[in-house]
């Protein structure tokens, strides 16, 4: 199976709001309903930031949500900081997107 | 606090063999799916394996099926990745994660590195 689709980069300015998009197919991403969403630093390991598509661990801020349609899951971060500048990867049926970094310019 | 701390990551030739190592804990490691999850240089993330609390089902990427195998002892709360007939593609970070079902990979350990070269 072939990973799931994510643009290689996005960007925007602290306190704006920037969308991450994850494509995959019906087979995945349009009926899974545990699509998860991890951000990595460089040089650190991934840490999970959503679950079951729109669900948010223990201590991940609420500027952070998911959501999805068809099949294509997404990542919302809102009132972007500086700290949120890193990569982010999507996840469905053990299947990885190619990552998105994030840049706040 | 759940830790997770990979070891036995090292530099091999090409066809050649390694074990990892997980040692888990901070939760009850037994009751848990657990896998490996890799990433190679500049790359993204690919799951590898992962198996079921008593480790009995097994489940493996098709790209290392036959070649390694995964497995778990719950008395000493380890898990395990060995890898055999190791080839140039399977350089990478090695994660062990903790998975809370559902292929959701909720902790994962600092990472141990495999370089396969001659």
């Amino acid at each position: 199976q072939s990973a799931l689709t994510q643009p290689p980069s996005a960007s925007g300015s602290p306190g704006q709001s920037v969308t991450i998009s994850c494509t995959g197919t019906s087979s995945d991403v349009g009926n899974d309903n545990h699509v998860s969403w991890y951000q990595q630093y460089p040089g650190k390991a991934p840490k999970l930031i959503i679950y079951e598509v729109n669900e948010r661990p223990s201590g991940v801020p609420d500027r952070f949500s998911g959501s999805k349609s068809g099949n294509t899951a997404s990542l919302t971060v809102s009132g972007l900081q500086a700290e949120d500048e890193a990569d982010y990867y999507c996840s469905s049926r053990r299947l990885f997107g190619g990552g998105t970094y994030l840049t706040v310019l | 606090e759940v830790q997770l701390v990979e070891s036995g990551g090292d530099l091999v030739q090409p066809g050649g063999s390694l074990r990892l190592s997980c040692s888990a804990s901070g939760f009850t490691f037994s009751s848990i799916w657990m896998a490996w999850v890799r990433q190679a240089p500049g790359e993204g993330l690919q799951w590898v394996a992962n198996l079921n609390q008593d480790g009995k089902k097994k489940y493996y990427v098709d790209s290392v099926k036959g070649r390694f195998t995964i497995s778990r002892d719950n008395a000493k709360k380890s898990l395990y990745l060995q890898m055999n007939s190791l080839r140039d593609e399977d350089t990478a970070i090695y994660y062990c994660v903790t998975d809370r079902g559902y292929d959701t990979f909720e902790n994962w350990g600092q990472g141990t590195r495999v370089t396969v070269s001659s």
